[in-house]
């Protein structure tokens, strides 16, 4: 089955870090450019980070940009979020996303809460 | 950064009935642009891509078209599984890709 499953989120205080994971199984994740998004409470969709399929190209939202790290383990299948200095507006639910420009198969995400 | 709004924001419509949602780009986009079905408890799922195309497995009863900068998403006669919230995202100039707020389209 094609499929992402995010893994890693919990709760954090702010000033602290958590490691988000997302497993891609069902399709050749090499080849595909990769996508982090989040979802605040009750919010919209809002794009956090984009790597290429050799991590040659990255970015990231100015919103998460200096804390935020992005990276990917091919041979692992597995797409990673570094998130340190955690503030209480990073909580959200995050999905990984796959491709480039149009997302078109996403994880369930997995609820990062951000709270002292 | 380019700006998408979406109208209305919920969208009240009988099973069987026709709805369809707005989204305007701030400037021009050409036809880049994709939407998305997010059901409570899910990611989102996508349905449109380059205005018009309809992805996988996509149902016929959606479609998407364009007219310079606004965007329309029409499902022609609702399904019991169609009430969801629906997102309009541009590809043309990223980063960032930036999301519409949504329209929730709900059972009347």
């Amino acid at each position: 089955e094609v499929q992402l499953v995010e893994s890693g989120g919990g709760l954090a205080q702010p000033g602290g870090s958590l490691r988000l994971s997302c497993a891609a199984s069902g399709f050749t994740f090499s080849h595909y450019s990769m996508n982090w998004v989040r979802q605040a409470p009750g919010k919209g969709l809002e794009w956090v980070s984009y790597i290429t399929s050799s991590s040659t190209t990255i970015f990231y939202a100015d919103s998460v940009k200096g804390r935020f790290t992005v990276s990917r383990d091919n041979a692992k299948n597995s797409l990673f979020l570094q998130m340190n200095s955690l503030r209480d507006e990073d909580t959200a639910v995050y999905y990984c996303a796959r491709d480039m420009e149009k997302f078109d198969l996403w994880g369930r995400g997995t609820l990062v809460t951000v709270s002292s | 950064e380019i700006v998408l709004t979406q109208s209305p924001a919920t969208l009240s419509v009988s099973p069987g009935e026709r709805a369809a949602l707005s989204c305007r780009a701030s400037q021009s986009i050409g036809s880049n642009l994709a939407w998305y079905q997010q059901k409570p408890g899910q990611g989102p799922r996508l349905l449109i891509y380059r205005a018009s195309t309809r992805a996988t497995g996509i149902p016929a009863r959606f479609s998407g078209s364009r007219s310079g900068t606004e965007f329309t998403l029409t499902i022609s006669s609702l399904q019991s599984e169609d009430f969801a919230v629906y997102y309009c995202q541009q590809y043309n100039d990223w980063p960032p890709f930036t999301f519409g707020p949504g329209t929730k389209v709900d059972i009347k």
